[in-house]
């Protein structure tokens, strides 16, 4: 069955700090990657999204992601996180049109991030 | 504003009592889904919807049903509440892969329940 890993639990970084969080997926077929965040008390904002092409994935806020198929990878980074960071960051893959439309999103964990001023 | 609409926001229901909660939106998506929200389980689907009339189990269907008599809401029902389905609860849409194959998912603000 497809499911998505998120290696970390909890982060905790000084402003500044440079942010790595994992995510490894397991299919072996047509995947579309996701990075969602939500902010303490709000609902899921996509981050960016990863469908083809590139694999260096550029997205909001000064994110960015690198798709690395011979891993099943899909890491999530920023140079140097701010306090505004502070959120809990989901995974999420959805496979290609090969299920006949029925495409369905599944989440990792998550990974809480905690930025300390 | 456009987007997805999840009523109520909140909601204490005591156990074996019923509740309904309520996604609607307005961009015309085709597909709707309604996920749970645990600590350390990330989001996990409960139900999907891949057009009006239609529904079909997520991987935690059980204690749960759901309807989409039109296409712009789809219904979570509780029939007997249990503490164990206290959760956050997220409905989200999206449009048929053909229309927009790059677009992602809307999520609505969530319903917070919990059961006593």
């Amino acid at each position: 069955a497809q499911s998505v890993s998120q290696h970390n639990h909890h982060v905790i970084l000084s402003e500044a700090a440079s942010l790595e969080l994992g995510c490894n997926y397991s299919y072996g077929g047509t995947v579309n990657l996701f990075w969602y965040v939500q902010y303490p008390g709000q609902h899921l904002q996509l981050l960016l999204k990863y469908f083809s092409g590139d694999p260096l994935v550029k997205g909001i806020k000064g994110f960015e992601a690198e798709f690395i198929k011979s891993k099943f990878s899909f890491n999530l980074r920023k140079p140097s996180v701010q306090w505004s960071d502070t959120a809990e960051y989901f995974c999420a893959a959805t496979t290609g049109l090969s299920l006949g439309g029925y495409n369905k999103l599944i989440f990792g964990a998550g990974t809480r991030l905690a930025v300390h001023p | 504003n456009a987007g997805v609409t999840q009523t109520p926001k909140f909601r204490v229901l005591k156990t074996g009592q019923s509740m309904t909660l309520l996604c609607a939106q307005d961009m015309n998506h085709e597909y709707m889904y309604w996920y749970r929200q645990d600590p350390g389980m990330g989001l996990r689907l409960i139900h999907y919807s891949v057009g009006e009339g239609t529904t079909a189990k997520g991987e935690v269907p059980d204690g749960y049903n759901v309807s989409r008599l039109k296409k712009q809401n789809f219904l979570l029902g509780l029939e007997s509440a249990a503490p164990s389905q206290t959760s956050v609860y997220f409905c989200a849409s999206r449009p048929r892969d053909r229309e927009r194959p790059n677009y992602g998912y809307t999520f609505g603000s969530g319903t917070r329940l919990t059961v006593v």
